[in-house]
């Protein structure tokens, strides 16, 4: 149980343009999801926490503009890359806290390539 | 949430037990210390959990210091699919969010 699907799992786009990505708790309801963001050979970068019918809390730093996110249902988050540009070629996992685990241990998605050309 | 550090890279023979240490000093008394890993390009992967007593599963054994200031993870019989970067971190059920540190890179080897 306690699985988050994300998808895509990679997406090439061009400069200008705007990604989409889901994450999807499969078999639970999640108030809060993460959205991370990781470089090579790094560690994830707390981008933001998505909170069910509420705005984003963004991270210090992070493009509130750039980096969309809408959680309108408990089961679904989505993070939208707006106006990509080569340089937002990263590694983006979201992650959802589970009810089931104690302190609300989280599960990952598996985590979209995007590479904008 | 609680600050780890954890050692940047460690080998482990194959079929040996590795032992992955993780410091949390500045951890709560009510964090949880979780335990994941990371494959390359996936998302990471849940191991194990623990507040105060030593835990095991199917995966791993969890060591925690009596002052909850360090803990050690176990994998008593590493294989090559356990390399890994392997991230300790301490969860709240008061905080939403928990930062992740750098991590262990676990290569294991033939």
């Amino acid at each position: 149980g306690a699985v988050v699907s994300q998808h895509p799992s990679r997406v090439i786009c061009k400069s200008g343009t705007s990604v989409k990505i889901e994450c999807r708790s499969l078999d639970f309801q999640a108030t809060t999801m993460f959205w991370y963001r990781q470089f090579p050979k790094k560690s994830l970068m707390l981008m933001a926490t998505s909170n069910e019918g509420s705005k984003a809390t963004y991270e210090q730093g992070v493009e509130k503009d750039k980096f969309l996110i809408n959680h309108a249902s408990l089961t679904l988050s989505t993070l939208t890359v707006t106006s990509a540009h080569p340089e937002d070629s990263s590694f983006y996992i979201c992650s959802a806290r589970v009810p089931g685990l104690p302190s609300y241990g989280y599960t990952f998605g598996s985590g979209t390539r995007l590479t904008v050309v | 949430d609680a600050k780890t550090t954890q050692p940047p890279s460690m080998d482990c023979a194959e079929g040996r037990a590795a032992n992955l240490p993780c410091n949390h000093s500045t951890i709560s008394g009510n964090e949880y210390v979780y335990w994941y890993r990371q494959i390359h390009s996936q998302g990471p992967q849940y191991i194990i959990h623990g507040l105060k007593n030593n835990e095991t599963n199917e995966m791993a054994s969890l060591i925690i210091t009596e002052d909850r200031k360090s803990s050690t993870l176990i994998l008593p019989h590493a294989t090559l699919r356990d390399t890994a970067v392997y991230y300790c971190i301490g969860i709240n059920t008061n905080a939403g969010k928990s930062t992740f540190g750098d991590g262990t890179t676990l290569t294991v080897k033939p």
